[in-house]
């Protein structure tokens, strides 16, 4: 079936630094999203995208996330600066239709130091 | 507020056997309802999905799940489980913003 790929598939930095996830989204779906997922909890939605823009985002999307997907290509999670909380395995999916079924990639997972 | 809980973190059973993993969801408005796995170093992958018709979904793979309203249930059911489906499975419920909110998550474990 369609697939969507996380590059890289672990990340490791030292906290202050800046982190780039990059996901290939199955390649004619319009919709993105993120989740943040912390070791041992449950997988949290942080942020949606359509059309270049941010749909809707939680709480947990804090003002040092952002997200991009430049001219089709990757759909990407920027954290500027890191923080020691942000050690998670981030989950990218993509969907053709709102609400229709999102597809996963197999998770970043990011330590923080 | 939207929320899925699933009270068993952990099932064991024996090959060949059938499984129930349980799943309870909490939301105001017609639910659209998930169940996905996960095995190791993959992404997740939908099993079924409810939107709406049927309470008795089927699925890949030979699961099946019923959706209740008035439980605020959507049970996953194998009527006889292999080795290979040992894996994590969630249940998940999008909302009217399409986000979706996930279970913990349930490990299954398959003797063989």
């Amino acid at each position: 079936g369609p697939k969507v790929l996380q590059i890289p598939s672990h990340q490791i930095i030292d906290m202050g630094q800046m982190v780039t996830l990059n996901c290939d989204p199955v390649s004619n779906h319009l919709y993105f999203y993120w989740y943040k997922q912390i070791l041992g909890q449950q997988m949290e939605f942080l942020v949606n995208f359509y059309n270049g823009k941010v749909m809707e985002k939680s709480k947990l999307f804090k003002d040092q996330f952002s997200v991009e997907r430049p001219d089709g290509s990757y759909f990407t999670l920027k954290i500027q600066p890191t923080a020691l909380e942000d050690s998670a395995v981030y989950f990218c999916a993509s969907s053709f239709h709102w609400r229709a079924e999102q597809f996963f990639g197999p998770g970043t997972r990011l330590t923080v130091l | 507020a939207q929320s899925v809980t699933q009270p068993d973190a952990r099932v064991t059973v024996s090959e060949g056997a059938s499984l129930q993993l349980r799943c309870k969801y909490s939301y105001s408005a017609t639910p659209y309802l998930f169940w996905y796995v996960q095995y190791p170093r993959q992404g997740l992958q939908m099993l079924l999905k409810y939107y709406s018709g049927d309470p008795v979904v089927q699925g890949v793979n030979g699961f099946e799940a019923e959706f209740s309203k008035s439980d605020s249930s959507f049970h996953l059911r194998k009527a006889s489980v292999h080795w290979s489906d040992s894996a994590v499975y969630f249940c998940a419920v999008s909302a009217d913003n399409n986000r979706i909110f996930f279970g913990d998550g349930t490990q299954l474990v398959v003797k063989p």
